[in-house]
């Protein structure tokens, strides 16, 4: 099946530094990828799609400004995480689609493990 | 609005017991519908997804879940539960969009006695 690595698994940094994951399609060309934020006992919330050469879209409250995410080629997209803090500790986890969805299509969505960010 | 919910927040089972977790959509159109399994600290799995035809589903490790259009349900069953199956299941709708987006219920913990 489709895997989708993600990097690093956990990382610890201070306050006010940014952190930037990775997100990859090992055997797919990923057209979309979706970067999910996950709190301790809670459900996956979405916070943007991206497609592949064009501006990542956004969920309603989601600061663009902060979480920054560059999806440059087909197999990659990164999250950075600008300036963080303590209340940006969390669980980031990334889906891949090979296609593009939209009426017609139901391509499944591919996770990765997830990246555990903590922020003293 | 469309939405998936999850009427069960945790769940107990005996290893070897009978499994039934539920799943209500709330949609206008068609459903697309899929089970994730997450284990701590890990991302998600798929158990098994319904886009349409046949409205029993077969995933795997056992697991199926049946689309009742009538019932707004999509619940994910299992015969026979296993101590490794205690995760944390997500039951999940696929909202149609230009870009599609997926709406994950709130989650059932599931806690197997041995």
């Amino acid at each position: 099946g489709a895997v989708v690595s993600q990097h690093p698994s956990r990382v610890i940094c201070k306050s006010g530094t940014s952190v930037k994951i990775e997100c990859r399609s090992l055997d797919f060309q990923a057209t979309t990828m979706f970067w999910y934020r996950q709190f301790p006992k809670q459900s996956l919330m979405l916070m943007a799609t991206s497609n592949e050469g064009s501006k990542a879209t956004y969920e309603q409250g989601v600061e663009k400004d902060k979480f920054l995410i560059n999806h440059a080629s087909l197999t990659l997209s990164t999250l950075t995480v600008t300036s963080a803090h303590p209340e940006d500790s969390s669980f980031y986890i990334c889906s891949a689609r090979e296609g593009s969805g939209g009426v017609g299509h139901t391509d499944t969505q591919y996770f990765g493990p997830g990246t555990r960010l903590t922020v003293l | 609005a469309q939405s998936v919910t999850q009427p069960d927040i945790h769940i107990t089972v005996s290893e070897g017991a009978s499994l039934e977790l539920r799943c209500n959509y709330s949609y206008g159109a068609t459903p697309y519908l899929f089970w994730y399994v997450q284990s701590p600290g890990q991302g998600l799995q798929l158990l098994l997804k319904y886009f349409s035809g046949d409205t029993l589903v077969q995933g795997i490790k056992g697991f199926e879940a049946e689309f009742k259009r009538s019932q707004s349900s999509f619940n994910l069953r299992k015969p026979s539960v296993h101590w490794s199956d205690a995760a944390e299941y997500f039951c999940a709708g696929l909202l149609k969009t230009s870009y599609d987006k997926v709406i994950f219920g709130p989650g059932t913990s599931l806690s197997v006695i041995p």
